[in-house]
């Protein structure tokens, strides 16, 4: 089955810049979407179409897609950014989640 | 405001069934493509299947395909996953989701822009 790869983890210091990437061989031929979870919350859409943000997402949060390798980048990381990141793309006729990265704000 | 809100979620054991619901507000519920996700405990994010606008399109993940089953009602704004011969490893925290892809887009593309709070099914003995 299809699987998109993200790192398991990564730390940034506040006001530093963090990337995140999701890596899926098919993912040149689709765009990426990115969610933005914090503990016992709802995921939250900050970035859809590859680098399209929706409205009221900071514009720290931008979006990226290169070959089969798309990132989402946080500029300026505040200590609110601190979450668990998910990385979605379709597959044919299914939706696929990456694993998940937690970004920890030090 | 635009809102989802997800019930009927519980404990129930194992080979038995359960019927989620999704209350949509605050938007035109009939013109958006809707989806059923899902999040076992301390795990990732895993899509469970789309409906389309019209509810004349569904598709479904390998894991559940054959045992749940989506479905829709426009003129009451719900979105329903009935859910047969539960598995412990359907335990998870069930979120309902509109998709971006309006009436004429293609439904399979998209992100999940609204997200309910999530209801909770726990299947055990």
């Amino acid at each position: 089955s299809y699987e998109l790869t993200q790192s398991p983890s990564v730390s940034v210091s506040p006001g530093q810049t963090a990337s995140i990437t999701c890596s899926g061989d098919k993912l040149g031929n689709n765009h990426a979407s990115w969610y933005q979870q914090k503990p016992g919350q709802s995921p939250v859409l900050v970035i859809y179409l590859d680098d399209k943000r929706p409205s009221g997402i900071p514009e720290r949060f931008s979006g990226s897609s290169s070959g089969n390798t798309a990132t989402l980048t946080i500029s300026g990381t505040q200590a609110m950014d601190e979450a668990d990141y998910y990385c979605q793309a379709w597959d044919s006729t299914t939706v696929v989640f990456g694993g998940g990265t937690k970004l920890t704000v030090l | 405001q635009v809102q989802l809100v997800e019930s009927g979620g519980g404990v129930v054991q194992p080979g038995r069934s359960l019927r989620l619901s999704c209350a949509a507000s605050g938007f035109s519920f009939s013109r958006y493509a809707m989806h059923w996700v899902r999040q076992a405990p301390g795990k990732g994010l895993e899509w469970v299947a789309v409906t389309s606008y019209d509810g004349e399109n569904k598709y479904y993940a390998d894991s559940v395909k054959g045992r749940f089953t989506i479905s829709r009602d426009n003129s009451k704004n719900t979105l329903d996953l009935q859910m047969n011969s539960l598995r412990a490893e359907d335990t998870a925290v069930y979120y309902c989701a509109r998709s971006t892809q309006r009436r004429y887009d293609l439904l399979t593309a998209g992100a999940f822009d609204i997200w309910g709070q999530g209801t909770v099914v726990t299947v055990s003995s």
